[in-house]
């Protein structure tokens, strides 16, 4: 089955914490995957795929095919990163699956 | 490139009524989506199109829900007879046929049943 988990539904951190959102997924193919961020009231975002290796806005993610995960990370959570993230990945035949989304509240 | 098009943004309808949902991808792209998002809940994949043909369309209810990605013209979303659980923000996206590509979102319409 082709399927993405993000476990928790709301994620709350003080400002200068750590942040680290959770994602795994099932897929038995070759992994395309991405994290997609949706601040209030504004269209997704794309904000890194694991495919490119970089680093947006202070975000990581490692894919783990070991574990099958590909969690979303950050050292020091800002305010402005408060919003909902979503885990996505792409199948073989471009269909994007997503999770249900972890909303991050970042405290100050 | 104006970037994926929705409209409306916002849409009311009585029940019963139908809601028509359009999305024009971007240029170039040849592969539609449309998720639906609930009240605090997150994206569910619906129906997947390219020109004129449904791809995968495992999410859509199997009443009252049709899509479409014509020839020519935006993809559009009908939903007949619409019921109060309809409401929620309907988002599309669009892709092209090529690897290590994101799919792009617009901005969403926001169906409200009364």
């Amino acid at each position: 089955a082709q399927r993405v988990t993000q476990p928790e539904k709301l994620l709350s951190v003080f400002k200068g914490a750590p942040v680290e959102l959770k994602c795994n997924y099932s897929y038995s193919g070759s992994p395309e995957l991405f994290w997609y961020v949706q601040y209030s009231r504004q269209r997704l975002q794309l904000l890194l795929r694991h495919i490119s290796r970089e680093s947006i806005k202070g975000f990581t993610a490692d894919l783990n095919k070991g574990e099958t995960s590909f969690h979303l990370k950050k050292p020091f959570a800002q305010e402005e990163d408060s919003a909902m993230y979503y885990c996505a990945l792409r199948t073989g035949t471009y269909k994007y699956i997503f999770g249900t989304g972890t909303r991050l509240k970042v405290l100050a | 490139n104006a970037g994926v098009m929705q409209n409306p943004r916002h849409l009311v309808r009585r029940r019963g009524q139908e809601a028509r949902l359009r999305c024009s991808p971007m240029k170039g792209h040849s592969h539609v989506y449309w998720y639906r998002q609930l009240p605090e809940e997150g994206l569910k994949f619906m129906v997947y199109l390219q020109k004129e043909n449904i791809i995968d369309e495992s999410g859509m209810p199997k009443e009252r829900f049709s899509a479409e990605f014509p020839k020519e013209g935006p993809s559009i979303l009908r939903i007949q007879q619409v019921v109060r659980g309809d409401s929620a923000a309907y988002f599309c996206a669009s892709s092209p046929l090529t690897v290590d590509t994101e799919a792009f979102f617009g901005q969403g319409t926001r169906l409200t049943v009364v």
